[in-house]
């Protein structure tokens, strides 16, 4: 899998959008971005995932850059609840894959 | 949808005695489930692959005899850490695969070990 990586944390206002960055420069051609985010003492949560477009879901928007070399994360309106570290994971598509997280980035939704 | 339980969420052991933990996928099949644990302030570490019917493949480092993983069915795969120790008090997760798109975690054990 590629190496990514985060910022180790982010501040955003409840509100908010919240853009959370990925550099992913060494990925391969068939490696998909995928997100997702732990929220204090829970499991991940999946949010999205794209290979190449961009893609939205209920959740979050994830725009990839047209070298594939970093994307963003997007939360149009953050709140608190959205407090979490974040991670964005480089890997081949399927459920079958395993999942290498980082460090992600913890995101705190400020009042 | 898309839905994996763990069971039980927490549990405190003396040392020496084994622990099961299950983990379950609730509204779909998964022929493979994986392993993490995650340290305090850290983050996840996968352990080994569960493959139903088929022996887990381990993550180089995660003792095989110490975490003794099942895949029995396609819903249910058990992780048991036998002779447990203090060290290996940590928080363990499982995830499971959905079709061929992504993997769905289940809410994690907090495992303590006295």
């Amino acid at each position: 899998d590629a190496k990514t990586t985060q910022p180790p944390s982010m501040d955003c206002a409840e509100g908010r959008a919240a853009n959370l960055p990925c550099n992913h420069s060494t990925i391969s051609g068939n490696e998909y971005v995928y997100w997702y985010r732990q929220i204090h003492s829970q499991g991940p949560q999946y949010i999205i995932h794209g290979l190449k477009n961009n893609e939205t879901n209920e959740m979050a928007s994830l725009i990839i850059t047209e070298d594939r070399k970093s994307s963003t994360l997007i939360l149009p309106h953050a709140t608190l609840r959205d407090t979490a570290v974040y991670y964005c994971i480089a890997t081949f598509r399927g459920s079958n894959y395993k999942l290498t997280f980082g460090k992600g980035t913890l995101l705190t939704v400020n009042p | 949808g898309a839905v994996v339980s763990q069971h039980p969420s927490r549990v405190i052991c003396k040392s020496g005695t084994s622990v099961k933990i299950e983990c379950r996928s609730l509204d779909f099949q998964a022929t493979t489930m994986f392993w993490y644990r995650q340290f305090p302030k850290q983050s996840l570490m996968l352990m080994a692959t569960s493959n139903e019917g088929s022996k887990a493949t381990y993550e180089q480092g995660v003792e095989k005899d110490k975490f003794l993983i099942n895949h029995a069915s396609l819903t249910l795969s058990t992780l048991t850490v036998t002779s447990a120790h203090p060290e290996d008090s940590s928080f363990y997760i499982c995830s499971a695969g959905l079709s061929t798109d992504t993997q769905y975690f289940g809410p994690g054990t907090r495992l303590t070990v006295l």
